[in-house]
């Protein structure tokens, strides 16, 4: 079983839905992270949180620590949207981060 | 302030072949981290070097070798490139380990 896993792993939205991406995780951890890649593009870190919720534009992040599970939400989704979301933790024995598969948004206009 | 810096972007080996791929960081950063990404996969940890001077083996090590020239680079190494390592490479590096990381632009590599 992947310590990371996302749901789900590709989704297509219209321009203006509400989107939200999941991530359950089965290790103990200090911080999540949520990535954005565009195609062919690097990785930018959207957020890290370690309790609640935290906005910024149209995404919001929360995490719930006693289910082991966090939520990203895209209000008013937009085709600049289209990218993939990966979920990471803060829970490798060597500090380094496990990642989630990814999930890939397609937004269309 | 350019952050994470990985050179080349793209590159094509020949099986047998060598080539050391470069990061820098420009944010006084202590860990270092270079991760493989392959189709279905997450990213998976190749080394990591948590200081100046250290480095230690992540989950895909066979094949690879690094060295934290400074703190502000780290290299990674294929000494005999195989087809098995054609894959995007990523670099990342954070103040600490429990702090955001901030990755480079990736580095394409095919090995035929």
């Amino acid at each position: 079983k992947n310590e990371v896993e996302q749901s789900p792993q590709n989704l297509t939205a219209q321009e203006g839905e509400f989107i939200t991406i999941n991530c359950s995780y089965s290790v103990g951890i200090s911080a999540l992270h949520w990535l954005q890649q565009h195609p062919g593009g690097g990785i930018v870190s959207l957020f890290m949180l370690s309790s609640g919720k935290k906005k910024h534009g149209r995404l919001i992040a929360t995490i719930n620590i006693q289910e082991k599970h966090s939520s990203l939400h895209i209000t008013a989704s937009h085709p600049r949207d289209s990218a993939v979301y990966i979920c990471a933790v803060n829970g490798g024995s060597q500090g380094n981060l496990i990642f989630g598969k990814g999930t890939k948004l397609s937004v269309k206009p | 302030n350019a952050g994470v810096t990985q050179t080349p972007k793209f590159q094509v080996l020949k099986t047998g072949q060598s080539m050391t791929l470069q990061c820098a960081q420009d944010m006084n950063h202590n860990s270092m981290y270079w991760y493989r990404q392959d189709p279905g996969m997450g990213l998976r940890l190749i080394y990591y070097s948590a200081s100046e001077g250290t480095t230690d083996k992540g989950e895909v090590p066979n094949g690879y070798n690094v060295s934290r020239l400074n703190k502000r680079e780290f290299s990674l190494r294929l000494e005999s490139a195989a087809p098995s390592q054609t894959s995007v490479y990523f670099c990342a590096s954070n103040l600490d380990r429990e702090d955001e990381a901030f990755f480079g632009q990736g580095t394409r590599l095919t090995v035929v």
